[in-house]
C-alpha cells in the first residue's frame, strides 16, 4: 500500500462543473496535508493547505479533511480551463518531517 | 517579493560527473528542502534544512548531499552521476521548517548522459 494514494485519471470535467479530487494516505500521526497544482514542464504551486478536520474555503477551492477516514479532497468550483493541471496531494509524515506524496490526478476541463 | 530561485535551470552532465544545484529560498524563511521528480510521479523527500541543521533525510544513496549557508541558501550535491539521477530537482522553502507549507522554485532540469 502507498503511503500517500490518488487515482491517476484523467479526471474530465465541464467547464462551470465542480471538479472533486480525492487523496488517501496511511499514516494516522500525520498532521498537515497539502494540495499542489503542477503544469507540464513546471513546478508544484501551493493551492491550498489544512491541518484541522474539516473544510477550509479559498476563493474557488475547498479542502476538506477526515482524520478518522485518513482522506483529504480538494473541490474546485466553477472549474475553468486553466485548471487543468495535475493535482498532487501532499502529507506531513510524522517522523521527520518529509512531505509524502501523491502520484497526482489530471484533471482536464473540457470548455 | 521575489520566490524561490534556482540555478542553473538545465544541466547536462555525463555519468560519473559530479553536479551542485543551487537554491536561495524566500526572504525570511529560514528552511529548506530538496526534492527528485522523474515523469509521472509526485516529488520524492530528499533533504531538509532548517537553520542550517539538516532535519530529515529520505531514501537515497550517500552520493547525494546538501548544506544550508548562513543567508539560508542552499546546495545540493549529487556525486558519480548515474543515468538514473536524470530528473526535475526542486527545491522548496518554509517558513520554520517542520510541518508547515512549502513554496517550490521553478526547478533544474539535470539530464545525465
Amino acid at each position: 500500500q502507498k503511503e500517500v494514494e490518488q487515482n491517476s485519471g484523467p479526471l474530465s470535467v465541464p467547464e462551470g462543473a465542480i471538479a472533486s479530487l480525492n487523496c488517501t494516505y496511511s499514516d494516522r500521526g500525520s498532521q498537515s496535508f497539502f494540495w499542489y497544482r503542477q503544469y507540464s514542464g513546471k513546478s508544484p504551486e501551493l493551492i491550498m493547505f489544512i491541518y484541522s478536520n474539516g473544510d477550509k474555503e479559498d476563493g474557488r477551492f475547498t479542502a476538506q479533511l477526515n482524520k478518522a477516514s485518513q482522506y483529504v479532497s480538494l473541490l474546485i468550483r466553477d472549474s475553468q480551463p486553466s485548471d487543468s493541471a495535475t493535482y498532487l496531494c501532499a502529507v506531513n509524515k510524522r517522523s521527520n518531517y518529509q512531505l509524502i506524496w501523491g502520484a497526482g490526478t489530471k484533471l482536464i476541463i473540457k470548455p | 517579493d521575489a520566490g524561490v530561485t534556482q540555478s542553473p535551470t538545465h544541466l547536462i552532465k555525463t555519468r560519473g560527473q559530479h553536479v551542485t544545484l543551487r537554491c536561495s529560498p524566500i526572504s525570511g524563511h529560514k528552511s529548506v528542502s530538496w526534492y527528485q521528480q522523474v515523469l509521472g510521479q509526485g516529488p520524492q523527500f530528499i533533504f531538509q534544512y532548517y537553520e542550517k541543521e539538516e532535519r530529515g533525510r529520505g531514501n537515497f544513496p550517500d552520493r547525494f548531499s546538501a548544506r544550508q549557508f548562513p543567508n539560508y541558501s542552499s546546495e545540493l550535491n549529487v556525486n558519480a552521476l548515474l543515468l538514473g539521477d536524470s530528473a526535475l530537482y526542486l527545491c522548496a522553502s518554509s517558513p520554520e521548517g517542520g510541518y508547515y507549507e512549502q513554496y517550490f522554485g521553478p526547478g533544474t532540469r539535470l539530464t545525465v548522459t
